[in-house]
């Protein structure tokens, strides 16, 4: 029962370089959320996805894209990083749009030189 | 606006000793609260949530809190603490009245709970 995936764990990245990451769940969740955490400011909202085919922004989405490729999968691009998305991202999915439990991938570390 | 506060950074306490974890929130209609534990390198995972009901909501690992309305409080509790319990735990509040609300987390409290 894998629950949420994300990968990679780990990413180092120069500024300006892009990359992907990337979630899935197999929980047959409608909804879907990408979080960055840093320390002392809990967790914050990037971008969400209330069900197949819809997206929006969360509280912290500049620099930021995501795209909703079906209903497990969940992907966020940072275009053009910059030393300020150094952080720890984490994926989570729920049944419906921030009810009932969330649950959490384990995490990509990423570091922006 | 909704928000919530955690105001310990840190919490140490000795194993075998109550432990409290402090929540207050900010909402203009009902909230809905939840906690959350992250353990080392992992994601978080749910402990409990209240929605409506009973003020003290039991959860998961024998942790329970206790909603207080005119308190505006959700303060998590354990009655004895267990060196497993050493993590970082969130609180986190929706505010069921205003539509389109997201779930907003606190900064997080560090427990570190010595042998």
């Amino acid at each position: 029962n894998a629950g949420v995936t994300q990968t990679p764990k780990f990413q180092v990245l120069k500024t300006g370089q892009s990359m992907t990451l990337q979630c899935a769940q197999d929980m047959n969740h409608n909804s879907m959320y990408w979080y960055r955490q840093d320390p002392g400011m809990g967790l914050r909202l990037i971008y969400y996805s209330a069900s197949e085919g819809t997206t929006d922004k969360g509280e912290v989405p500049n620099g930021y894209n995501v795209s909703r490729l079906n209903k497990r999968e969940f992907s966020l691009r940072l275009e053009s990083a910059a030393p300020s998305q150094t952080s720890v991202y984490f994926c989570a999915s729920s049944i419906g749009l921030f009810t009932g439990e969330l649950f959490f991938g384990e995490g990509s570390r990423l570091t922006v030189l | 606006a909704q928000s919530v506060a955690q105001p310990e950074d840190q919490v140490n306490v000795a194993e075998g000793n109550p432990l409290t974890v402090k929540c207050t929130y900010s909402v203009s209609g009902n909230p809905y609260l939840f906690w959350y534990v992250q353990y080392p390198n992992r994601g978080l995972q749910f402990l409990l949530k209240y929605i409506t009901g009973d003020n003290l909501v039991k959860g998961s690992y024998g942790f329970e809190a206790e909603f207080n309305k005119s308190q505006t409080s959700f303060h998590l509790k354990k009655p004895s603490a267990l060196v497993s319990d050493s993590a970082l735990y969130f609180c986190a509040v929706r505010d069921l009245k205003a539509a389109g609300n997201k779930l907003t987390f606190g900064g997080g409290t560090r427990v570190l709970v010595k042998p």
